[in-house]
């Protein structure tokens, strides 16, 4: 079981928005603006789409954006296109023990 | 563009090391922390542990008893070893530059494929 919580999918049409929740507690996700989200192509190496709760990185599109409520960071995905689909993790900065960090389990987004 | 490349062994017999090793190009691995994070099939990410040039290494709790990581700067490589393996340590090994003030992995291999099997 994952230290974060993710829906295990979620799906929308091409133009739509979707947002993935990412739920923590108090020791990561609720105290500390260190929240990134990254993207996976099966095969591929995973990608890095937000950083620090809603920063993203150079070139990348803004259709992606961040954000954050209390113990819980969302990914939002504006304007769906086909290429989206794909796997979707968030992480966070812990202070429990000597753990860095954690992870959430995954979103599959399906693009329909 | 910074690249990272795992290679090692696909098969592991349990009880053995498993022994991995990532090489880093488009950049110095002279700065940074370097991390290797897995997944085991059908579950999420897990964070092994992360290493700096001068060798100063972070391990996940959970793991920290088997675990080693180690740098070769002059080659531009880390590489990871995990002893005394089971069944539960198979999992796809990612390795990934960590940018430890904004915990952030802003580069990463594309994985391997580790199976512990006799």
């Amino acid at each position: 079981q994952s230290a974060l919580t993710q829906p295990a999918s979620v799906s929308g049409s091409p133009g739509q928005s979707i947002t993935i929740s990412c739920t923590g507690t108090s020791s990561d996700v609720g105290d500390y603006n260190y929240v990134s989200w990254y993207q996976h192509h099966p095969g591929k190496a995973p990608k890095l789409m937000i950083y620090e709760v809603s920063n993203r990185p150079s070139g990348l599109s803004n259709r992606f954006s961040g954000s954050k409520s209390g113990n819980t960071a969302s990914l939002t995905i504006s304007g769906l296109q086909a290429e989206d689909e794909a796997d979707y993790y968030c992480s966070s900065y812990t202070r429990s023990s000597s753990l860095n960090v954690v992870f959430g389990g995954g979103t599959k987004l399906i693009v329909l | 563009q910074v690249q990272l490349q795992e290679s090692g062994p696909g098969l592991v017999k349990p009880s053995e090391t498993l022994s991995l090793t990532c090489t880093v190009s488009g950049g110095s691995i002279s700065t940074y922390y370097w991390s290797w994070i897995r997944q085991p099939p059908g579950r999420g990410l897990e964070w092994i542990g992360n290493i700096y040039y001068s060798g100063s290494t972070n391990y996940n709790p959970s793991l920290k008893s088997r675990v080693t990581i180690s740098v070769d700067t002059s080659k531009n490589q880390f590489s990871l070893r995990l002893s005394s393996v089971t069944a539960a340590d198979t999992a796809v090994y990612y390795c990934a530059r960590e940018d430890i003030v904004a915990t952030k992995f802003d580069y990463w291999g594309q994985g391997t494929l580790v199976t512990v099997s006799s």
